[in-house]
């Protein structure tokens, strides 16, 4: 089955350092890769994708990578300020197959920015 | 503004009783999703359905049904079969079920057991 694996439940980091959170994943080929952020008793908020076929991929402050090779992701905050301050999940997806449309999702880190 | 509804946002479930979850989307999406979601256990599927008038089971799916008469509505009833169903039930939408597409996700419903 689908494992998901993301780095330590839980990332401390002081504020204008950059974050990064690992997602690895194992007998899975996803066509996508997709980062949310989750505020705690909301629900998740889509932030990032990236495809199979791209290297990397950038939002203002936020660059995510993905290495199939690998089986890898990481997901960077740059400039970190303590608003980004919440649980970061991330989430592969299938574009073919029984599988269709579904989003399987790591656990989450939940990341504290302090000043 | 578009959106997901989901409500309530608190319920409390006596022993043996049905109880029916409510999600609602004005985003005029195909596929729409329910999700289960435990301390320290990330989210689960439990149903999806890629549009009207179908729907499939997910991971967990045992002691839950829904139901997609509307495109816009996708209820999720937990049932007195669900014998642990203590948790944060969340539902998403998206454009439709592949391509890459994001999922948008209501802020969810907290049950719990009396």
């Amino acid at each position: 089955s689908q494992k998901i694996e993301q780095n330590s439940e839980a990332l401390n980091i002081q504020e204008g350092k950059t974050a990064t959170l690992t997602c690895n994943y194992t007998n899975y080929s996803p066509a996508y890769l997709q980062w949310y952020r989750q505020d705690p008793g909301r629900g998740p908020v889509f932030l990032l994708l990236i495809r199979e076929n791209e290297k990397e991929k950038r939002k203002e402050r936020l660059k995510v990578t993905f290495d199939t090779t690998l089986k890898q992701s990481l997901f960077h905050i740059t400039a970190s300020q303590p608003a980004d301050s919440a649980t970061y999940l991330c989430a592969l997806q299938a574009d073919r197959g029984s599988t269709l449309g579904r989003l399987y999702f790591g656990r989450g880190t939940q990341l504290t920015v302090w000043p | 503004d578009g959106g997901i509804t989901q409500s309530p946002k608190y319920l409390f479930r006596k022993e043996g009783q049905n109880v029916t979850l409510s999600c609602e989307q004005n985003l005029n999406h195909d596929a729409m999703y329910w999700y289960r979601q435990d301390p320290g256990q990330g989210l689960r599927l439990i149903y999806y359905s890629q549009i009207v008038n179908d729907f499939q089971k997910g991971d967990i799916a045992e002691g839950y049904s829904v139901s997609r008469e509307k495109k816009e509505s996708f209820p999720l009833t937990v049932t007195s079969a669900q014998k642990n169903p203590t948790a944060f039930y969340l539902c998403a939408s998206s454009i439709n079920a592949g391509n890459g597409q994001p999922q948008h996700f209501g802020d969810g419903t907290r049950l719990s057991i009396l």
